[in-house]
């Protein structure tokens, strides 16, 4: 079965501070896609990022990054510098590419991420 | 471009009372989705489509209908709202190459009482 697990519901730190969010997934899949989503107080979902199970090089945008390790299963996000505007729940997610038109995504519970002043 | 839209953003209905979700998308996007979220629960799919004229169930269809007349509107009805059906639903489109990089619209958030 499929499985996404964000362990840490809620992470608080100040700003300034490097924050890192942890997805662990499971599935029997050789071909995989996994995702971040973020979901501020506003409540809109914001898709972050996606990557394939075949790609496992490290990604930077900004003050975001991205750990894909397929060897524990972890696809793990990092805040650098972290600011106010950067609380919001995060989500993990994994996709099953062999499914044919069964296109779902698994989704973790979330972390929530409060960054004080 | 908007994206997503949904409409309406928020709803009271009395248990039994029926109401109809909208969902649009101007990206030309295949497949579009209904999820509701709720507090402890996370993301779960109510229903699905991969294209116009066709729709499959999700995790939760039970309750809920829906309809994709139009590639670009993904409608979702409660026949007879009760209050287990309180909660946030969106609705998120992708594109079939795209392999699932949904996205998603504001929300609605639905109050039965």
């Amino acid at each position: 079965a499929q499985k996404v697990t964000q362990a840490q519901t809620e992470i608080s730190v100040v700003e300034k501070e490097d924050v890192t969010l942890d997805c662990v997934y499971e599935t029997r899949d050789t071909t995989y896609y996994l995702f971040w989503y973020k979901q501020p107080p506003s409540g809109e979902l914001v898709f972050l990022i996606r990557r394939n199970s075949f790609d496992e090089q490290n990604e930077i945008s900004g003050r975001y990054s991205w750990n894909f390790q397929k060897s524990t299963s972890s696809f793990n996000f990092t805040i650098t510098a972290s600011q106010v505007v950067d609380s919001a729940v995060y989500f993990c997610a994994l996709s099953d590419l062999n499914a044919g038109n069964n296109r779902k995504l698994i989704w973790g519970l979330g972390t929530s991420l409060a960054v004080n002043p | 471009n908007a994206g997503v839209t949904q409409t309406p953003k928020f709803r009271v209905l009395k248990t039994g009372q029926s109401m109809t979700l909208l969902c649009a998308q101007d990206m030309n996007h295949e497949y579009m989705y209904w999820y509701r979220q709720d507090p402890g629960m996370g993301l779960r799919l109510i229903h699905y489509s991969v294209g116009e004229g066709t729709t499959a169930k999700g995790e939760v269809p039970d309750g809920y209908n829906v309809s994709r007349l139009k590639k670009q509107n993904f409608l979702l009805g409660l026949e007879s709202a009760a209050p287990s059906q309180t909660s946030v639903y969106f609705c998120a489109s992708s594109h079939r190459d795209r392999a699932n990089e949904q996205y998603f619209g504001p929300g609605t958030r639905l109050t039965v009482t």
